[in-house]
């Protein structure tokens, strides 16, 4: 089992839809969780990181649930500019950082 | 304030030949990653500095690679010889402290033929 699942799309959704994404990690013991974007040939930007009571940042919602291990993060109103592909990020309390494989995004005029 | 910088952003080399990949991490941030994402695959670590110290360079795949911060400033990934499998986009990142933001490279992209 993989330290840290994503479903890697691609999820292909019409401009101003909700969407979703869940991401799972296999260390209980894990202590800090960030979601990344990734756009197609750049790096890796922080887009949240992710707090146990949950956060909010514009169009853009993290949860994390730490009894079922996992965390999500909700686009609302998604815009064409919102493709890329988002990293689920988990910190296990030390220097390793442990990547998901990302999800797809593509939003459609 | 400038970012991470990485040299180059992409090479081209035969199977046996060396490759250096340079990283200028941001200013005062004293950790110092390297992670490879090799083609549909995820990130993955390869090796962490503290300054000019090696961490943990378990992430390494062999002893093909070797990793140098000099001064504790720039770091340095030289692969020799290179093998096909090496094939992929080496990031350097850096941080601040060990468990906040970590700020990413634009990533060597290596070929290996």
């Amino acid at each position: 089992r993989k330290e840290v699942e994503q479903d890697p799309g691609p999820f292909n959704v019409p401009e101003g839809a909700t969407v979703a994404f869940n991401c799972t990690y296999s260390n209980s013991a894990s202590q800090s969780f960030f979601w990344y974007r990734q756009d197609c040939r750049k790096e890796p930007k922080l887009l949240m990181s992710v707090y146990s009571s949950g956060n909010e940042d514009g169009r853009f919602t993290a949860q994390l649930n730490r009894a079922s291990q996992y965390i999500s993060l909700l686009i609302r109103d998604s815009k064409l500019s919102d493709s890329a592909t988002y990293l689920c990020v988990v910190n296990e309390g030390t220097y390793k950082y442990i990547f998901g494989t990302g999800t797809r995004l593509k939003v459609l005029a | 304030e400038a970012g991470v910088t990485q040299f180059p952003s992409h090479s081209v080399i035969e199977k046996g030949q060396t490759v250096t990949l340079r990283c200028d991490p941001i200013s005062g941030h004293d950790n110092l990653y390297w992670y490879r994402r090799v083609m549909g695959k995820e990130i993955k670590f390869l090796l962490h500095f503290v300054k000019e110290s090696k961490q943990d360079e378990s992430g390494m795949p062999n002893n093909r690679f070797l990793a140098e911060r000099t001064g504790g400033t720039y770091s340095t990934l030289k692969v020799q010889p290179a093998e096909l499998e090496d094939s992929g986009v080496y990031f350097c990142a850096s941080s601040r402290d060990i468990t906040g933001e970590l700020f990413f490279g634009e990533g060597s992209r290596l070929t290996v033929l």
